[in-house]
């Protein structure tokens, strides 16, 4: 059971480097998310896809930008990775369809260092 | 503005204690997510809250719903070790399917 797959792990950048985040899911989900966790805090919502062709911006987008590729992946870039975005970024996928119970399923994350 | 308090946001507590961890909202929702964060992992849903009066039960753990008070209490009955985690609550405005707005999280360290 994979769920939702995200790569890579770990990743270290140098200020100002570009990078994309991957995510995937195999739950057949209309909705995807990317969310960052600094430490000891909670989630806060990037962007999210509430359906394959749509994104909309979260809490703090500023510096990302989001692609759906397709229903089964959801990218996050960053074009030139600062300091402040050293965090963890964790993916998710929810199913919002009739009689669904819209709960998020989670990657496993991805730890961003940038140096 | 939307707003999700937990309480407390630390707790220490000894094995074989009953205790309850608060989810206060401020917005109308009726559909509340409790999940489980262990140290360096991801996050995984512990209990889907769907209506007002909603209580849900596994193990030593139980969540309930008062959509009427916008809150919603995780009880843990005779705490072992294995629980302790941190705890976020999460809800789902009326007016948005897809943003939730969640609880800052309580770390639960239960001491053998």
């Amino acid at each position: 059971n994979a769920g939702v797959t995200q790569t890579p792990k770990f990743q270290v950048l140098k200020t100002g480097q570009s990078m994309t985040l991957q995510c995937a899911q195999d739950m057949n989900h209309n909705s995807m998310y990317w969310y960052r966790q600094d430490p000891g805090m909670g989630l806060r919502l990037i962007y999210y896809s509430a359906s394959e062709g749509t994104t909309d911006k979260g809490e703090v987008p500023n510096g990302y930008n989001v692609s759906r590729l397709n229903k089964r992946e959801f990218s996050l870039r960053l074009e030139s990775a600062a300091p402040s975005q050293t965090s963890v970024y964790f993916c998710a996928s929810s199913d919002l369809g009739q009689g669904a119970t819209g709960e998020l399923f989670f990657g496993e994350g991805s730890r961003l260092t940038v140096l | 503005e939307l707003k999700v308090e937990q309480n407390p946001l630390f707790l220490s507590m000894q094995e074989g204690k009953n205790y309850t961890i608060y989810c206060n909202y401020s917005t109308t929702s009726d559909r509340l997510y409790w999940y489980r964060q262990d140290p360096g992992k991801s996050l995984e849903s512990l209990f889907v809250l769907l209506s007002n009066g909603a209580v849900k039960q596994e193990g030593r753990l139980m969540a309930s719903l008062d959509t009427k008070a916008r809150l919603s209490t995780l009880h843990i009955t005779a705490a072992v070790h294995d629980l302790s985690a941190t705890y976020f609550c999460a809800v789902v405005p009326m007016d948005s399917n897809y943003q939730l707005i969640w609880g800052a999280g309580t770390k639960l360290i239960i001491k053998p």
